[in-house]
């Protein structure tokens, strides 16, 4: 089955400082997500992005699906921006299927 | 905005109870899911379900089953709560497509402790 691999597995940054978080997937995908699970749990929606690139305030992620890979920049980091951050993907021709999803990165910022 | 909304946050149950987590949807989306996490392990899928009465199993169904008796409620039932089941269970829907985005939202979670 497709495999999504995720770097760095931590990153500790203080804050204000920028960074770029890595998505590799191994085929083709009908969908792709950035998700950030807060300390609660939460996973919140941060991009849906197949291909592309999104911005979203200090946020902004891009997809080179013809490459198999998608980042996530974080710029000027804040303590809220802690936490773990997950790239999902949906495989082609999977609509009813299930999300398959890196084993993230957890981000530390410190103030 | 999408809504996917779970009964409780938190729950403590003993061990040997029944337990249901439930989760409703308010976009009408075909797909829901049942996932638990726990550290180390990532999200697993315990079931899913693509229609109202369908079911299809996930990587971990054991110990637990589904219900999806209207499109936008799916309930997970633990038949007898054990001390393994403690763990943090989200829920997520999606749609089919045909069209429209694949996006997946997850609901709140709910940490369930089993002693």
């Amino acid at each position: 089955g497709i495999q999504v691999e995720q770097s760095p597995p931590d990153l500790i940054l203080q804050e204000g400082a920028n960074s770029t978080l890595r998505c590799n997937f191994s085929d083709s995908v009908n969908n792709l997500q950035w998700f950030h699970q807060n300390p609660w749990g939460q996973l919140i929606n941060l991009f849906y992005i197949p291909s592309g690139t999104k911005q979203n305030g200090r946020l902004s992620a891009t997809t080179v699906a013809t490459e198999r890979y998608s980042l996530l920049y974080i710029s000027s980091s804040q303590t809220t921006d802690s936490g773990v951050y997950f790239c999902a993907v949906l495989p082609y021709g999977g609509s009813q299927g299930n999300l398959i999803f890196g084993k993230g990165t957890k981000l530390s910022v410190k103030p | 905005d999408v809504k996917v909304t779970q009964s409780s946050r938190y729950l403590v149950k003993r061990t040997g109870e029944k337990v249901f987590l439930e989760c409703v949807q308010d976009m009408d989306h075909e797909n829901m899911f049942w996932y638990r996490q726990d550290p180390g392990l990532g999200l697993r899928l315990i079931y899913f379900s693509y229609d109202v009465k369908m079911k299809e199993k996930g990587d971990i169904p054991e110990g637990y089953s589904v219900s999806r008796e209207k499109k936008e409620r799916f309930s997970l039932i633990l038949e007898s709560a054990s001390t393994n089941q403690t763990s943090m269970y989200l829920c997520a829907s999606r749609t089919l497509g045909r069209g429209a985005s694949y996006e997946q939202y997850f609901g709140p979670g709910t940490r369930l402790t089993v002693t």
